[in-house]
């Protein structure tokens, strides 16, 4: 089974700041990982993922997020927060089946201007 | 960017009652999936479908939930008989091939009264 810690349901930077979304994965086969973010009213939007490869890994909007085996973590870091990145994000792992992508339970990030 | 379309985006329905949530995957998808998101839960995988079978489902998808694609575009989630914690938002995705990312939709707020 897989499944995803994300340490910190609510998480408040100031404008400009440094992002840290918090991700550990727990998985007995390579994972997948990927991390969504969902604004208010919207559906799920992919990030980023990892998959294999290169450890760290670029997406939308200026976010990054390493893949750290020994750890056991994918933090998601962005350098300079804006006000346009406040919403829900989501960490999340599947095996190379694909079948069945497992979510954690999401953390909130409030940015203040 | 190509979508995934859900409709209606609010469905609000008494206990008892059958509900059919539709979703209108990208065209060239070939798996389908349901999530569901719990007010302040994380996003619950309930079942995959590929080539016009049930490929995987969570212990949450019991006899009263079954999904069908009828006509080669529309794929529905049919929940039987509403119960009070049927109240989620529930997201349809798809994707092509099982190595590529899901497209999630805007998704379907459910409200059982």
């Amino acid at each position: 089974a897989q499944s995803v810690t994300q340490l910190g349901s609510h998480v408040s930077v100031s404008e400009g700041a440094l992002v840290l979304l918090r991700c550990n994965y727990s998985s007995s086969v390579p994972p997948y990982l990927f991390w969504y973010v969902q604004y208010p009213n919207q559906g799920l939007q992919l990030l980023l993922k990892y998959t294999t490869g290169a450890t760290l890994v670029k997406g939308i909007n200026g976010f990054e997020a390493e893949f750290k085996k020994s750890e056991t973590s994918f933090h998601l870091t962005k350098p300079s927060a804006h006000m346009s990145d406040a919403a829900e994000y989501f960490c999340a792992v599947s095996d190379h089946g694909y079948q069945k992508v497992t979510f954690g339970i999401g953390t909130k990030l409030q940015v203040i201007p | 960017e190509p979508e995934v379309t859900q409709t209606p985006s609010h469905q609000v329905t008494q206990m008892g009652q059958e509900v059919i949530l539709r979703c209108v995957p990208i065209s060239n998808h070939l798996y389908f999936y349901w999530y569901r998101q719990i007010l302040g839960q994380k996003v619950e995988f309930l079942v995959s479908f590929y080539n016009n079978e049930i490929s995987e489902k969570s212990e949450i998808f019991d006899d009263q939930f079954s999904v069908e694609r009828p006509d080669g575009s529309n794929f529905t989630l049919k929940i039987r008989s509403t119960k009070l914690e049927d109240s989620a938002m529930y997201f349809c995705a798809s994707r092509r091939v099982t190595n590529e990312k899901l497209f999630f939709g805007s998704g379907t707020q459910l409200s059982v009264l």
